[in-house]
């Protein structure tokens, strides 16, 4: 059973667009989540994260924004640029917990 | 310090040989972590330790998966009588008590 989902494998986007990457989720328990880029042969980084008392974090160029009733949260990269071309994961956990749950990644892809 | 170092990058074994996989965390964290991640896939929680104390076991995949962290500092990771199913990017990483992850860049390993 997949408690976090990201539905779309794959995303292209101009160069100076908005990438909007979109995360569900099943678990109401979740209370924290994050967003992790991950180039080839190389560990996840971490990018940015909310609380499940916030609706938006906003970074630089990076926003996620949180929907509790619809389980579903987004970032967007405002404008994009190639180096953002990566593969995004969400996570989420609950009550302080150790254990990441990972959805299966977004490739972004930024054309020049 | 350089981050999460995981020891090999890549590692090719045969069917039915034991595997053994080094992490070494960032000096000051106190957690460390262990991650599977198989293709197209986010990574999946396996373990984590709070010094020497390994407080969560449970999700890891079988009795041939066992992890150590015998002096409250670096990791194995063994995984005996290895099955083609065990082929993936294993993922080691580090957070201090209070703190987000970094991750390391992983050992791949191939079942043949």
């Amino acid at each position: 059973d997949q408690q976090v989902k990201q539905n779309s494998p794959s995303l292209s986007v101009q160069e100076g667009r908005i990438s909007i990457l979109n995360c569900d989720y099943t678990n109401s328990m979740f209370d924290y989540f994050l967003w992790y880029k991950k180039y080839p042969a190389e560990g996840p980084t971490f990018l940015i994260s909310i609380s499940s008392i916030k609706d938006k974090n906003e970074d630089g160029r990076f926003t996620v924004f949180l929907n509790k009733s619809a389980k579903h949260l987004s970032l967007h990269i405002v404008p994009s640029q190639p180096g953002d071309s990566a593969v995004y994961f969400c996570a989420a956990n609950w009550n302080a917990g150790n254990m990441l749950t990972f959805g299966g990644g977004t490739r972004l892809m930024v054309k020049p | 310090d350089t981050g999460v170092s995981q020891d090999p990058r890549h590692k090719i074994t045969k069917r039915g040989q034991n595997v053994t996989f080094r992490c070494d965390p960032i000096s000051e964290h106190n957690r460390l972590y262990w991650y599977r991640q198989t293709l197209g896939q986010g990574p999946e929680f396996l373990t984590y330790f709070q010094n020497e104390a390994q407080l969560e076991k449970s999700r890891l995949l079988s009795d041939r998966f066992s992890a150590e962290r015998p002096k409250g500092s670096f990791s194995t990771l063994e995984i005996q009588r290895t099955e083609q199913g065990d082929s993936a990017m294993y993922l080691c990483a580090s957070s201090p008590i209070l703190g987000g992850y970094t991750f390391g860049s992983g050992t791949r390993l191939t079942v043949v």
